[in-house]
């Protein structure tokens, strides 16, 4: 099932609020996870679920989304949240979504 | 602590065939499934499959389906991943990671990452 992320890069100042897309193609239920991944190192679970915070994530990401729309937020991006974060349909064949880059305005 | 571990990087020419170990430790093996994911330089994730530690049983995408295979050694605790007839585009840094079988549950733990470049 294609994921489509959106948008594919952006640029943002420390504490503002980002928003990241996710549309998949047909009907995924809540089956989505979202991950950051930094330079040279293995992605890393934010988010199941749509919207449960794995253990030990900062309470600024939020997850949303149902059916075929899905949303990460950062409320106040903080330095460390510079990244390129994916989204990850969870079901039989996990696909992922094509990445956005989150750089320092 | 929950780790997996997996082989060295591996420089390949085109048409030979590679296999990467992955050895998991700090919990029990059969509770999840190992998933291969690989990343070209630059580029995004994919997704190549995974395998049922317990059964053996395993689930591959068309993409892959007639190149790949993995399988497990429950005696050490070690998944593998054996990619054939290898293509200079599979140079790539690949992945092996956990996740629970239910489809709620995202991978919550990953391997350091091999990198493995095809190239005459």
């Amino acid at each position: 099932i294609p994921l489509t992320q959106s948008p594919s890069s952006l640029s943002a100042f420390v504490g503002d609020r980002v928003t990241i897309t996710c549309r998949a193609s047909q009907d995924i239920s809540n089956y989505l996870a979202w991950y950051q991944q930094k330079p040279g190192k293995a992605p890393n679970l934010l988010i199941y679920s749509a919207s449960t915070l794995q253990s030990g994530v900062p309470s600024r990401f939020r997850g949303s989304g149902f059916g075929t729309d899905f949303t990460l937020t950062i409320s106040s991006l903080q330095p460390e949240d510079f990244a390129t974060y994916y989204c990850q349909q969870t079901n039989s064949f996990p696909s992922f979504g094509g990445g956005t880059k989150v750089e320092i305005k | 602590q929950v780790q997996l571990v997996q082989s060295g990087a591996e420089l390949k020419k085109p048409g030979a065939s590679v296999k990467v170990s992955c050895k998991a430790s700090g919990y029990t093996f059969t509770d999840y499934y190992i998933h291969w994911v690989r990343q070209a330089p630059g580029q995004g994730l994919e997704w190549m499959g995974w395998i049922n530690p317990n059964s053996g049983g395993t689930n591959y995408p068309q993409k892959f389906q007639a190149r790949v295979t993995m399988t497990r050694d429950m005696s050490t605790n070690t998944a593998y991943m054996e990619l054939n007839r290898l293509r200079p585009d599979d140079t790539a840094v690949y992945y092996c990671a956990r996740k629970l079988g239910r489809p709620y549950y995202g991978v919550d733990v990953w391997g350091q990452g091999t990198t493995v470049t095809v190239s005459s």
